[in-house]
């Protein structure tokens, strides 16, 4: 069953606009969300998790469970932005295994 | 501090060859974790090393095996190969310490399978 959805395989914004990555879940036990992030010739890395209500690069994610949505924004996109996005859960303090989405490929444009 | 290694880099083997892909943790982690990435997907979870015992396993046949060692490296054994199995393959280390679990993978650059 796919647990984690991103509808975007790519988005494409201009420099400075608002950018919206969306992931929504399917899960029925206690999920912790993350977004992890692959730069071009870089190795996938974490961006930021919800229970650390940090913004990151100017990125933040809200963890809405009403509507099961967990999707990354930042107000203003820069050139150095662009890169991988993946959406991912796993079971709270467990750390154990990791459902990623399918990715988004953000490009902002100069 | 040093990041988590994969090796090889890439291969390539001919369908129903076995092959081994090793992993050397970041230094402090004791958790290691295998993810098949297929083109255009996102990383699926094989199965998870603890303690050098399998701790988490995804949905993937018996034919992918693998191993932790003391100092926590790590190999993922593929045998009877097919041509689905061709994707890139990705290890990544965690701390897990007691009941608490930072959560945070680092992940290597991969180890790139071809099966022809």
């Amino acid at each position: 069953a796919q647990r984690v959805t991103q509808p975007e395989k790519l988005l494409s914004v201009f420099k400075g606009a608002p950018v919206e990555l969306k992931c929504n879940y399917s899960y029925s036990g206690s999920p912790e969300l993350f977004w992890y992030v692959q730069y071009s010739r870089q190795r996938l890395q974490l961006l930021l998790r919800h229970i650390s209500r940090e913004s990151i690069k100017g990125f933040t994610a809200d963890l809405n469970k009403g509507e099961t949505s967990f999707h990354l924004k930042k107000p203003f996109a820069q050139e150095e932005d662009s890169a991988m996005y993946y959406c991912a859960l796993s079971e709270a303090n467990t750390g154990n295994q990791f459902y990623f989405g399918t990715g988004t490929s953000l490009t902002v444009i100069p | 501090e040093t990041g988590v290694t994969q090796s090889p880099t890439h291969l390539i083997k001919t369908r129903g060859q076995q092959v081994t892909l090793r992993c050397s943790s970041q230094s402090g982690h004791n958790t290691v974790s295998w993810y098949q990435q297929a083109l255009g997907q996102g990383p699926q979870f094989i199965f998870q090393y603890y303690r050098e015992e399998e701790n988490g396993r995804g949905n993937f046949p018996p034919r992918f095996s693998g191993l932790q060692f003391p100092n926590y490296s790590s190999e993922l054994n593929v045998n009877a190969l097919e041509l689905d199995d061709s994707a890139l393959y990705l290890c990544a280390s965690s701390l897990v310490r007691g009941a608490s679990v930072t959560g945070e993978l680092f992940f290597g650059e991969g180890s790139r399978l071809t099966v022809l």
